[in-house]
């Protein structure tokens, strides 16, 4: 069965610093990759996914993320955080369903940026 | 930019007592799901309908719940006899194909209480 883990549930930074949120996924078949992020008192938005092709996808507000599938991970980074940047991030994975894909969550990570 | 908008933002209910959760997703998606989120767990998925018909549903999705497309707008989650483990955030769905590779649209959720 495929899961998802996520072993940071709480990362706090400070501004302006480097951050890497991990993931680590388990399958045993082809998975794709997503990371979504929930603003306090928001639904999910998609943030960025990994399909095929190059293993390093990025988003359009500075993360990116790398596939790695010899460790099954597909770890968050962001160079440079911002105090907007304070959310939960959840990983997930899509699997083959019978009528469509299905997609499984990791169980978060809460990151909080320090002023 | 087309939103999935879901009411009510908090729904506060007696144990045992029916609950109905509503959504309107993007109007030419054609795929619509319910999750939920139980209070510092993670997203779990509940169910997936598709032309009218339930494409797919986990083991959580049992006899109290059922799903609903009264008209052409809307998708509800309806809850026969709410239980104290309900109370979870429930979050809508939807995308414009089963597929992966097309991104699955979240509402801001709503919060259910059972007392």
């Amino acid at each position: 069965a495929q899961s998802v883990t996520q072993l940071d549930s709480q990362v706090p930074v400070f501004e302006e610093a480097p951050v890497e949120l991990r993931c680590n996924y388990s399958s045993s078949v082809s998975v794709y990759l997503f990371w979504y992020v929930q603003y306090p008192n928001q639904g999910l938005q998609l943030l960025l996914k990994y399909l095929s092709g190059s293993t390093l996808v990025e988003s359009i507000n500075g993360f990116e993320a790398e596939f790695n599938k010899s460790q099954t991970s597909f770890h968050l980074r962001k160079p440079s955080v911002h105090i907007s940047d304070t959310a939960e991030y959840f990983c997930a994975v899509s699997v083959a369903g019978t009528s469509y894909d299905k997609v499984i969550f990791g169980p978060g990570t809460s990151l909080s940026v320090i002023p | 930019e087309p939103e999935v908008t879901q009411t009510p933002s908090h729904q506060v209910t007696q144990m045992g007592q029916e609950v109905i959760l509503r959504c309107v997703p993007i109007s030419n998606h054609l795929y619509f799901y319910w999750y939920r989120q139980i209070l510092g767990q993670k997203v779990e998925f509940l169910v997936s309908f598709y032309n009218n018909e339930i494409s797919e549903k986990s083991e959580i999705f049992d006899d109290q719940f059922s799903v609903e497309r009264p008209d052409g707008s809307n998708f509800t989650l309806k809850i026969r006899s709410t239980k104290l483990e309900d109370s979870a955030m429930y979050f809508c769905a939807s995308s414009e194909t089963g597929s992966f590779m097309y991104e699955q649209f979240f509402g801001p959720g709503t919060r259910l209480t059972v007392l």
